[in-house]
């Protein structure tokens, strides 16, 4: 089966720095990416990996590992415009088509 | 980024009535948009994936003949919720995938069934 988790929330304060894991089990693994959702919103891209590793960009670093299953987001410099919540989400190509899997969802607060 | 626009942005409706949501890709051809619906504190749960002069594929527990998927050219897409009860209400979501990367989310629109 497919499944995604994520710790439901998180607090941080501002000006540090907060690491958001995600675990996933899929058959057809193809992508990881990480979305910013502000209350009411759409979410926002933020990153994307396909390959194990770090990708960086800018404040924000998300890392792979395939072989674990695991992916964490990484927010460095929190500001208060960062409280939002972050959702992990697997590209699954298990069914012939791309389709996107979603965790629950992070909800960071980010404290003065 | 590639940006996507939904209309309405918010709409109420008297339960029995159907409401049709518009996805469109504005400054570039989507071959594939999808669909999702989120409620109050939960993730995103795709409803169905729409292809460009195709049926849409439905996700499990999604009934077809209740959203209406049609995705007639390459920058619109429409979702219609037929008969809508109450327990429909919810903010619904579209995206267009751009390149195999990525996908970009519409603003959503927030439905109210009363």
């Amino acid at each position: 089966g497919q499944n995604i988790d994520q710790p439901t929330e998180m607090t941080a304060t501002e000006g540090a720095i907060v690491q958001i894991n995600c675990t996933y089990q899929t058959s057809g693994f193809n992508g990881l990416f990480w979305y910013q959702q502000h209350a009411g919103e759409a979410p926002t891209f933020l990153s994307y990996n396909v390959l194990d590793g770090l990708e960086e960009k800018g404040r924000f670093s998300s890392f792979l590992s395939r072989s674990k299953g695991y992916s964490y987001l990484l927010l460095k410099e929190l500001q208060m415009k960062d409280s939002a919540s972050y959702l992990c989400a697997v590209r699954d190509s298990s069914s012939g088509t791309y389709k996107y899997i979603f965790g629950t969802g992070t909800r960071l607060k980010v404290l003065a | 980024g590639a940006v996507v626009s939904q209309h309405p942005s918010r709409v109420i409706c008297k339960s029995g009535t159907s409401v049709k949501i518009e996805c469109r890709s504005l400054d570039f051809q989507a071959t594939t948009m999808f669909w999702y619906r989120q409620f109050p504190k939960q993730s995103l749960m795709l409803m169905a994936t729409s292809n460009e002069g195709s049926k849409a594929t439905y996700e499990q527990g999604v009934e077809k003949d209740k959203f209406l998927i049609n995705h007639a050219s390459l920058t619109l897409s429409t979702l219609t919720v037929t008969s809508a009860h109450p327990e429909d209400s919810s903010f619904y979501i579209c995206s267009a995938r751009v390149q195999a990367e990525t996908q970009y989310f519409g603003p959503g629109t927030r439905l109210l069934v009363l």
